[in-house]
């Protein structure tokens, strides 16, 4: 089946540096990703849709300076968190579509900013 | 605007019984649905789907789930539910348009007592 791999699976950085995560569809072509967060015992909240070579959109309320989404090829797209705060401490999940009936998903990425 | 409403936030079952998670969207064509399983810190895994066709879904690991139009509704069914069943649950819906671009209800937690 489709394998959508997200790197790293942890990561801890301190406030006021950058992060960057990496999604990666392994076995298919992504024309499109998804980055969604997911806060503690809440649902996944989309942030932002990436075509590959093109801008990202992002959903209302999403700050697009502050989240770097980057699509430069049909198999990675990177989130890129600036001047990381702790507020922005969250669980992040990519999912990677090849068409438009499903997305597959990553397995997410827990950022603990200190 | 499509939404998803799982009303009930948190259920308990004893091993061997049957399940039902109820799920109700709004969209204002015929949408694409998808129930996810999720464990804690872990990634999304796709249990079923459904975009056409019959309207009653089997799945993975024995869960089946039924599309009612006139209810609005896509009810997640196992006949006996097993301990390894314990974990977080969400619908979400897709539109017909570009699917994977999903939204989330906010989640069952099933606990699953021995």
């Amino acid at each position: 089946g489709a394998v959508v791999s997200q790197h790293p699976s942890r990561v801890i950085c301190k406030s006021g540096t950058s992060v960057k995560i990496e999604c990666r569809s392994l076995d298919f072509q992504a024309t499109t990703m998804f980055w969604y967060r997911q806060f503690p015992k809440q649902s996944l909240m989309l942030m932002a849709t990436s075509n590959e070579g093109s801008k990202a959109t992002y959903e209302q309320g999403v700050e697009k300076d502050k989240f770097l989404i980057n699509h430069a090829s049909l198999t990675l797209s990177t989130l890129t968190v600036t001047s990381a705060h702790p507020e922005d401490s969250s669980f992040y999940i990519c999912s990677a579509a090849t068409g438009y009936t499903e997305a597959f998903f990553g397995q997410g990425t827990r950022l603990t900013v200190v | 605007a499509q939404s998803v409403t799982q009303p009930d936030i948190h259920i308990t079952v004893s091993e061997g019984a049957s399940l039902e998670l109820r799920c109700n969207y709004s969209y204002g064509a015929t949408p694409y649905l998808f129930w996810y399983v999720q464990s804690p810190g872990q990634g999304l895994q796709l249990l079923l789907k459904y975009f056409s066709g019959d309207t009653l879904v089997q799945g993975i690991k024995g869960f089946e789930a039924e599309f009612k139009r006139s209810q609005s509704s896509f009810n997640l069914r196992k006949p006996s539910v097993h301990w390894s069943d314990a974990a977080e649950y969400f619908c979400a819906v897709g539109a017909n348009t570009n699917a994977g671009k999903s939204t989330f209800g906010d989640g069952t937690t099933l606990t699953v007592k021995p």
